[in-house]
């Protein structure tokens, strides 16, 4: 069983310019949660797909969007850097529908990919 | 809407001494509630989780938390702190039905004395 993998590691962008995070998620998952943690914050939820369609979305603009592939694995997209989304991006995937039922839909996290705004 | 309050953005304990790292949520139906711990550049791990079985749940590494109703808290203890204990940790909630937003407190960061 292969666990939740991210890429790239690390970034380094310019303000205005646009990036893409990708997710690799983990076996027999179907969902996948994406969070941005800021230097000295808790995670805040960005959004979650489901079956290749968003699922839910928390407080974020409409410039952070994301896609999910038939593979489960996901993108998160992000247009227009401003110097306040360098973070550290989190990636979390699960099982939304298994056998054991909602509450045992445990989210695994990947080690995010920490992104850097100039 | 769900949120958790963690008191004490840092706590120093010595070696071998108790561990408590405190958690409030507010909720008007009964959550779904998380400890994870993060080390320095990596991603969170699931230390133990609540989900209305027992109300004292027994996770990884020797941690421990209850869930008391009354008071609306999730305390994290455990018996005898290690150096490797040294981390960060983050209560989290969640709420059954509807998509799986799991919503973290800021964190409390653990430092360990020798």
């Amino acid at each position: 069983e292969t666990g939740v993998t991210q890429s790239p590691t690390h970034l380094i962008k310019t303000r205005g310019q646009q990036v893409t995070l990708r997710c690799s998620s983990q076996s027999g998952h179907n969902t996948v949660s994406w969070y941005q943690q800021a230097l000295g914050q808790g995670p805040q939820f960005i959004f979650q797909y489901y079956r290749e369609e968003e699922n839910g979305r928390g407080n974020f603009p409409p410039r952070f969007s994301g896609l999910q592939f038939p593979n489960y694995s996901s993108e998160l997209n992000v247009n227009a850097l401003e110097l306040d989304d360098s973070a550290l991006y989190l990636c979390a995937s699960s099982l939304i529908g298994g056998r054991e039922g909602p509450a045992y839909n445990e989210q695994f996290f990947g080690p995010g990919t920490r992104l850097t705004v100039l | 809407a769900q949120s958790v309050t963690q008191l004490g953005s840092h706590v120093s304990v010595s070696e071998g001494a108790l561990v408590l790292l405190r958690c409030n949520y507010s909720s008007s139906v009964p959550p779904y509630l998380f400890w994870y711990v993060q080390y320095p550049n990596q991603g969170l791990q699931l230390l133990l989780k609540y989900t209305s079985a027992a109300t004292l749940v027994k996770g990884i590494n020797g941690f421990e938390a209850e869930f008391k109703k009354s008071e609306t808290s999730f305390h994290l203890t455990k018996p005898s702190a290690h150096m490797s204990d040294a981390a960060e940790y983050f209560c989290a909630v969640r709420y059954s039905g509807g998509y799986q937003k799991v919503t973290f407190g800021t964190g409390t960061k653990l430092q360990v004395i020798p």
